[in-house]
């Protein structure tokens, strides 16, 4: 089974700033996906950004970008110019692509983001 | 197009009892999976279903069960409720089962509370 591991469980940044949030995962398979969830106070679970492992090129999505390092198994979530609505949850998600293994999410514990002003 | 939308969003039950959740899925939308969220075991996978059919079940007793009808809504039953059931239990839905741009949309979840 693949474990994912957040080893932050909580993290500060002072707004404008940049913040980078760690995940390791563990698993023997060469392809799949990862992803960045975030939950703010409301629980609701929103798509930050995602990776699938054959593409080499980072994601990034506006102020959001992660760091891929596949051979040390490490997607790392970088949040530059931080904003007061960036306070929340965040989640490190794997998910398989082999079909027989169905499609869930294996989620880390999460890293709670204060954002200060 | 609406969101996920989960029924009801707050319970209170008692030990023993049983429950039953819902979830809505976005129009179109034919795979719903659900997830127990706990301070202390994080979000945890319980099942996912496709056109009625269950794909994946995770690693839960038999007291938790689901089922999904011909126009895609989702429920889940949890049977004989223990303390620990207590969870925000969250639904997630996509258009179809697989594929890497098939990205997964979350309801707002449902907050059980066992006493």
């Amino acid at each position: 089974a693949q474990t994912v591991t957040q080893s932050q469980p909580e993290m500060s940044v002072q707004e404008a700033e940049t913040v980078t949030l760690s995940c390791t995962y563990d698993t023997s398979e060469s392809d799949y996906y990862l992803f960045w969830y975030k939950q703010p106070p409301s629980r609701q679970m929103i798509l930050v950004i995602r990776q699938e492992a054959y593409k080499q090129q980072n994601a990034t999505e506006n102020r959001f970008s992660v760091n891929f390092q596949k051979a040390a198994k490490s997607f790392s979530l970088k949040i530059s110019d931080s904003q007061l609505g960036d306070a929340a949850m965040y989640f490190c998600a794997y998910r398989t692509t082999n079909s027989n293994s169905g499609y869930a999410l294996n989620f880390g514990k999460g890293t709670s983001l204060l954002v200060t002003p | 197009k609406a969101g996920v939308t989960q029924t009801p969003r707050y319970l209170i039950k008692t030990r023993g009892q049983q429950v039953t959740l819902s979830c809505s899925p976005i129009s179109g939308h034919r795979s719903v999976s659900w997830y127990q969220q706990t301070p202390g075991q994080g979000l945890q996978f319980l099942f996912e279903y496709f056109s009625e059919t269950q794909r994946n079940k995770g690693n839960f007793p038999g007291r938790f069960s689901g089922r999904q009808f011909s126009n895609s809504r989702s429920e889940m039953n949890v049977s004989t409720l223990e303390l620990g059931d207590s969870a925000l239990y969250l639904c997630a839905s996509r258009e179809r089962a697989g594929g890497p741009s098939n990205e997964q949309f979350f309801g707002p979840g449902t907050r059980l509370t066992v006493l």
